[in-house]
């Protein structure tokens, strides 16, 4: 099936640093998502992304599409101890169906 | 609040028990998905519908677990004979329509004795 590759698997950084995660895949996605997962609770939308090429930024997030499709990144900028979860990449298909990769697991120090 | 609602959050079973979960979607939205998350993993698809219309099915979802929108409002997913292999989270997600984003619900967490 689709895979998506994210990394890296996990991040340790100090607070006010920024942080950039990416995800590829061998297939072509129609959307890509990135989500954010906090323990015990279910994925969070931060930024959805919908033509090649396209970036786009909420608050201190920025994501982009890449041109051929098959990858994005996300780049966080001035890190907080609030940005500490899990964050998720995920590829939409053309039946509806949502490929995520295995997850970037950010730790921050303060 | 106005997001996607699951029930129960925990579940607790012993091995070879029924289990039934709730999924209420954000009201608006027509598409309503299913998805199993294991530790370390991302979330698994595994069925979708289109209002009350069951459109997709995983080859994860085995004969044993069946998903229902009778009314194309809420969902139920229930799991028969249940095993160890079936201990994980169970994401529900809803959307408004094709290529748009889903959200999702917290989830219930099933864990098989």
């Amino acid at each position: 099936g689709q895979q998506l590759n994210q990394s890296p698997q996990s991040m340790f950084i100090q607070e006010g640093e920024d942080v950039s995660m990416n995800c590829t895949s061998s297939s072509i996605f129609n959307t890509w998502l990135w989500y954010k997962q906090d323990p015990g609770e279910g994925p969070v939308l931060l930024i959805a992304l919908y033509k090649a090429g396209e970036l786009t930024s909420n608050g201190r997030l920025t994501a982009q599409f890449g041109i051929t499709r098959k990858d994005s990144f996300l780049n966080i900028s001035a890190s907080i101890p609030s940005d500490v979860g899990i964050y998720f990449c995920a590829g939409l298909l053309n039946n509806n169906d949502m490929r995520f990769g295995a997850g970037t697991r950010l730790t921050v120090k303060p | 609040d106005t997001g996607v609602s699951q029930d129960p959050r925990h579940k607790i079973t012993k091995r070879g028990q029924n289990v039934t979960f709730r999924c209420d979607p954000i009201s608006e939205h027509n598409r309503l998905y299913w998805y199993r998350q294991t530790l370390g993993q991302g979330p698994e698809f595994l069925t979708y519908f289109q209002n009350e219309a069951q459109l997709e099915k995983s080859r994860l979802l085995s004969d044993r677990f069946s998903a229902e929108r009778p009314k194309g409002s809420f969902s139920t997913l229930e799991i028969q004979r249940t095993e160890q292999g079936d201990s994980a989270m169970y994401l529900c997600a809803s959307s408004q329509g094709f290529n748009q984003p889903q959200h999702f619900g917290d989830g219930t967490r099933l864990s098989i004795l």
